[in-house]
């Protein structure tokens, strides 16, 4: 059973590029977060997606950003003009049913950088 | 809100010795759960130890096991018999087990093992 799949693991963007990171679930999983790492701090959660539907998208900048998880295929965060201070480490990670499952499966992470 | 602190942003220990490393929250939710997770230099997140907010016996999963308690709030991680691949960040995370389930993380302790 494969992990949890994220691409690119690195992504260059220039500023005012857009940048799209792809985060696969698990297998049987359907629920996904997304959390931000800027160097050396811990994981700040951004938000929390189930099929087709955002649950909450508390920890998401107001501006610039959103997520999808389309009913096929997998879950996106997306960044639009991007700028220096969206350097960062990207990850997501997924649950089997997000209410009941204690654990959260993390995937490697996407590292940003924007030059 | 929910707060995880790790006050202690570098440790040192000798090979073979244990070591503890330190985790404080502070939730207004009854039921929640403690996690640790290790990052090495290669970037990912590797899950540790749980330990549910009802259990009564700390968690232990071989070298690693927690000091929970309670009343003070603190969820420490002792790692015994310390290897030199257990130099990482160590990061305390807490997740409520109601609304979205979304992790909170602490900011990190950056462990080195000497030889």
């Amino acid at each position: 059973n494969a992990g949890v799949m994220q691409n690119p693991r690195h992504l260059v963007r220039r500023r005012g590029q857009e940048a799209r990171l792809r985060c696969s679930p698990m297998k049987g999983h359907s629920h996904v977060y997304w959390y931000r790492q800027l160097p050396e701090e811990g994981l700040k959660f951004m938000v929390y997606l189930q099929k087709e539907n955002i649950i909450d998208e508390s920890g998401m900048p107001k501006e610039r950003f959103s997520a999808e998880f389309p009913k096929e295929g997998p879950s996106i965060l997306r960044i639009q003009q991007v700028v220096r201070g969206d350097s960062a480490a990207y990850f997501c990670a997924s649950s089997p049913t997000g209410a009941s499952s204690y654990e959260q499966y993390f995937g490697p992470g996407t590292r940003l950088t924007v030059t | 809100a929910q707060k995880i602190t790790q006050t202690q942003p570098g440790m040192f220990v000798q090979e073979k010795e244990a070591v503890t490393l330190d985790c404080t929250y502070d939730t207004s939710d009854p039921s929640y759960g403690l996690f640790w997770y290790k990052q090495p230099s290669s970037g990912e997140m590797i899950f540790l130890i749980y330990q549910g907010s009802y259990d009564q016996q700390n968690a232990t999963e071989g070298r690693y096991s927690l000091n929970f308690q309670k009343a003070r709030k603190s969820a420490n991680l002792v790692i015994s018999a310390s290897q030199l691949g257990d130099s990482a960040m160590y990061f305390c995370a807490m997740r409520a087990n109601s609304g979205t389930y979304k992790y909170i993380f602490g900011t990190g302790t950056r462990l080195k093992v000497l030889a």
